[in-house]
């Protein structure tokens, strides 16, 4: 089983420029989160899906930030434009149920913004 | 909203000793709780969970945790440390029928020789 696909794996843009993170989640699963992790604010869950719909999206840090997920098998994370305080690791995750279930995390994507 | 507070930020045990990680959440309700790991460069893997039942639940690689509601705790236990269990240790609660999972800061843990 493929497990949570991300891509890029490192992304190193300048600032000003437009950053697309990507994820495929787990076939089946039909919940899928976006995380940031830094070590000053830790673990932050930006914005979730159910079934292809943006449930909550009060962690997205502010306009920059927009998430798609066309259909079940995929989702994006924009930031544009980036910023250098926006250099952490993005981590995607995707569960089976939209209630509370385990979630299973893609390796992540290490941005960093110069 | 929920809430979970992992006090120790970094922990240090000898490798053979016994290991307690402590979480305690914040939640008006029966939370579902969670212990994920996370090693160098990689996403986070679920240790085991809580949502109903037994308070004593048993996860992968040897660990358990206790649900204690009147404590509002759910400590990560394991009676023997290995080398290859250094990594950061993150408790999670969510709530029932929503998604929203929230984390604590997370414990690192290192295993001396």
């Amino acid at each position: 089983d493929a497990g949570v696909i991300q891509s890029p794996r490192h992304e190193v843009t300048e600032m000003g420029q437009e950053v697309t993170l990507r994820c495929k989640p787990i076939s089946g699963h039909n919940s899928l989160f976006w995380y940031r992790q830094t070590m000053m604010r830790g673990l932050e869950l930006l914005i979730y899906f159910n079934n292809n719909v943006p449930i909550d999206d009060s962690g997205m840090p502010e306009d920059r930030f927009s998430a798609k997920m066309p259909n079940a098998s995929f989702s994006t994370l924009k930031i544009q434009p980036s910023e250098p305080r926006d250099s952490a690791v993005y981590f995607c995750a995707s569960s089976v149920d939209t209630t509370t279930d385990t979630q299973y995390f893609g390796p992540g994507t290490r941005l960093t913004v110069l | 909203a929920q809430s979970v507070t992992q006090p120790d930020i970094h922990i240090t045990v000898s490798e053979g000793a016994s290991l307690e990680l402590r979480c305690n959440y914040s939640y008006g309700a029966t939370p579902y709780l969670f212990w994920y790991v996370q090693s160098p460069g990689q996403g986070l893997q679920l240790l085991l969970k809580y949502f109903s039942g037994d308070t004593l639940v048993q996860g992968i690689k040897g660990f358990e945790a206790e649900f204690k509601r009147s404590q509002s705790s759910f400590n990560l236990r394991k009676p023997s440390v290995h080398w290859s269990d250094a990594a950061e240790y993150f408790c999670a609660v969510g709530a029932y029928n929503n998604n929203d999972m929230r984390f604590g800061a997370g414990t690192r843990l290192t295993v001396k020789p």
